[in-house]
């Protein structure tokens, strides 16, 4: 398995321009989530997802877009770049609660910078 | 309102010595659980050790043991035996409820730095 993917690893945007970060998972889990850690500071939810076709907004959802076509892939897309938007993106995935698991599982994720 | 507090923005410990990361947390949930995560300076983040608001004792995963005490909504990660390779960003996080395995609430983090 590779577990939880991220593309790309780093990204520079000029403020004003778009893009997709990417997010896959092959571990067949229904939960996913996107993060963002801002220098000295702990992850802040943006969206998360609790199965395919399904989303709801996390603590600073706003600038940012997602959809859950299927299982396995989960994008963020930034709708119009700024600055306030310099930070590394993390995305997670998990089981549903079972007796055994309750790990998130990140990806690598992407450090983006807007110029 | 902060809902995960890591009062300790470094600590510094002896190689083969304890120590102790705190966290505090905010909560009107009776359903809850704590994590606690490790980020290297490679950037990934690394799951530690999960407790549970109902489990009856202290998580443990070898080297990692969680200090939960629920009156005092506090959850402590020790680390025993200190090693070189434990330096690096520490983060307790939080779900709420019966759900939420993946909304989690993450402190501010602390950084170890483990000296020979």
């Amino acid at each position: 398995n590779a577990g939880v993917t991220q593309t790309p690893k780093f990204q520079v945007l000029k403020t004003g321009q778009s893009m997709t970060l990417q997010c896959a998972q092959d571990m067949n889990h229904e939960y996913m989530s996107w993060y963002r850690q801002d220098p000295g500071m702990g992850l802040r939810l943006i969206h998360y997802s609790v199965g395919a076709g399904i989303t709801d907004q996390g603590e600073v959802p706003n600038g940012y877009n997602v959809s859950r076509s299927t299982t396995e892939d989960f994008p963020l897309r930034l709708l119009s770049a700024a600055p306030s938007q310099t930070s590394v993106y993390f995305c997670a995935s998990s089981y549903t609660r079972t007796a055994s698991s309750y790990e998130q599982y990140f990806g690598p994720g992407t450090r983006l910078t807007v110029t | 309102a902060q809902k995960i507090t890591q009062t300790q923005p470094g600590m510094f410990v002896q190689e083969k010595e304890a120590v102790t990361l705190d966290c505090t947390y905010d909560t009107s949930d009776p359903s809850y659980g704590l994590f606690w995560y490790k980020q290297p300076s490679s950037g990934e983040m690394i799951f530690l050790i999960y407790q549970g608001s109902y489990d009856q004792q202290n998580a443990t995963e070898g080297r990692y043991s969680l200090n939960f005490q629920k009156a005092r909504k506090s959850a402590n990660l020790v680390i025993s035996a200190s090693q070189l390779g434990d330096s690096a960003m520490y983060f307790c996080a939080m779900r709420e409820g019966t759900g939420g395995y993946n909304k989690l609430i993450f402190g501010a983090g602390t950084r170890l730095a483990v000296h020979p």
